[in-house]
């Protein structure tokens, strides 16, 4: 079954301590992209990646990093966590641009907070 | 961007026609429209996109006004499944073919 996987689901940390969350895709797909939702800000692109070892900040990219070393997975880290980041985070994935009508598909969603 | 203009919210009694208005009245002539919904805090769900024409799959339709300006989603039997926010969306070109810009979207009640 086709799917964007996402760990952990639920996470509470305190302020300040380094924090990852995985993302993994089984489809080969080339593009993957990091969002956060907020109430009242709909859907913010934090990070995205175009290809293996390809990454460019999206809109909201302060205060993350992002690597992707192969190209089934694209880990989110938070080096230092700040309150601010409290958020519903999604991984999503696409084919690639080959062709302008792929679909992405979206993790199920990591509820972050940071105390 | 194009933008898309929705309505917050809208009702619909189930197994009735649920019509969801949009519009994009700045579209590009490449650009397609999309639509996604979102049940609860759920990953956001592909259900259809179009350029032009009219487009049905087994779970919605779209129709697109001949000048591309606006855009309805149709689901034809409602259920109460149904019940989400769902969000029109103009994919972007380019660098940012991949960035899908969501706005607040209308949040669709079905009820019994």
């Amino acid at each position: 079954e086709a799917q964007v996987t996402q760990n952990p689901r639920y996470l509470i940390t305190v302020t300040g301590k380094k924090l990852t969350v995985t993302c993994s895709q089984n489809m080969n797909h080339e593009y993957m992209s990091w969002y956060r939702q907020d109430p009242g800000l709909g859907l913010r692109q934090i990070y995205y990646s175009m290809n293996v070892e390809v990454t460019d900040k999206g809109d909201v990219p302060e205060g993350y990093k992002v690597s992707r070393k192969e190209k089934r997975n694209f880990p989110l880290i938070l080096e230092s966590p700040s309150p601010n980041q409290t958020s519903l985070y999604f991984c999503a994935s696409l084919r690639s641009r080959a062709t302008s009508t792929d679909t992405q598909y979206f993790g199920p969603g990591t509820r972050l907070t940071v105390l | 961007d194009a933008k898309t203009t929705q309505p917050p919210s809208m009702d619909c009694a189930e197994g009735r026609a649920a019509n969801l208005p949009c519009n994009h009245s700045t579209i590009s002539g490449n650009e397609y429209v999309y639509w996604y919904r979102q049940i609860h805090s759920q990953g956001p769900q592909y259900i259809i996109h179009g350029l032009k024409n009219n487009e049905t799959n087994e779970m919605a339709s779209l129709i697109i006004t001949e000048d591309r300006k606006s855009s309805t989603l149709i689901l034809p039997h409602a259920t109460l499944r149904d019940t989400a926010v769902y969000y029109c969306i103009v994919r972007a070109g380019g660098t940012s073919y991949g960035k899908l810009t969501f706005g607040q979207g209308t949040i669709l009640t079905v009820h019994p």
